[in-house]
């Protein structure tokens, strides 16, 4: 089945460590997105990306960085300079045709910093 | 700037009743997009529906329907029938048709469904 991958579900930093998140899809979306999400707020955009090493800066971007080289995969590293990335963290993909809203999201990843 | 605003925290109906959600947004655009997301426990967020601000008819997906009053800014989505799987929080969202690649969330609004 076609759909977004998001990995780990689980995630935990300790201070001053730069993580991965990994958001793989099978979809043949162009676009993908990163949010966070934090309670009792909706969803933020960090980056997005519309073609291959190609991204934009969302409305958070601080102490996030991406990369996109393939098409399927759009990995979001959380820095040391992210000075509050306890948080869940989706990701989103859609095809350039037929936006907007056909937005496919993953399942979340859970980051803790300890 | 756009904004989205759910004023309801938290909303209960019983199973087989019908709820209603409310959302209001700010805008100086005439065309865009507006839409319902369901997030249940899983945090999956889910597509509920799609509604274009240049069609005056409402949207409507089996039991989830929208009231889109366009003068007014608003955009509710009525639950009929509800069930116990509509348990979950319901975010809104904008679009601009022009810059369809940021969706606007909402604060949400967690929905309890009792049997």
């Amino acid at each position: 089945d076609g759909g977004i991958t998001q990995s780990p579900k689980y995630l935990f930093r300790k201070e001053g460590q730069n993580v991965t998140l990994s958001c793989e899809q099978n979809l043949n979306h162009d676009a993908m997105y990163w949010y966070r999400q934090d309670p009792g707020q909706g969803l933020r955009l960090i980056y997005y990306s519309q073609i291959v090493n190609d991204f934009q800066k969302g409305d958070i971007a601080e102490g996030y960085s991406v990369s996109r080289e393939k098409k399927e995969s759009f990995p979001l590293t959380v820095t040391s300079a992210q000075k509050n990335p306890t948080a869940f963290y989706l990701c989103a993909s859609t095809p350039l045709a037929g936006r907007p809203g056909g937005y496919t999201f993953g399942s979340g990843t859970r980051l803790t910093v300890v | 700037a756009q904004t989205v605003t759910q004023s309801q925290p938290e909303m209960s109906v019983q199973e087989a009743e019908t709820v209603t959600l409310s959302c209001t947004y700010d805008t100086s655009e005439s065309d865009y997009y507006l839409f319902w997301y369901k997030q249940p426990p899983s945090r999956q967020m889910i597509l509920v529906i799609r509604q274009e601000a240049y069609k005056q008819q409402n949207a409507t997906e089996n039991r989830f329907s929208v009231n889109f009053q366009k003068a007014a800014k608003s955009f509710s989505l009525k639950i009929s029938d509800s069930q116990l799987g509509d348990a979950a929080m319901y975010f809104c969202a904008y679009s601009s048709l022009g810059d369809t690649d940021k969706l606007i969330f909402g604060t949400g609004t967690r929905l309890q469904v009792f049997p």
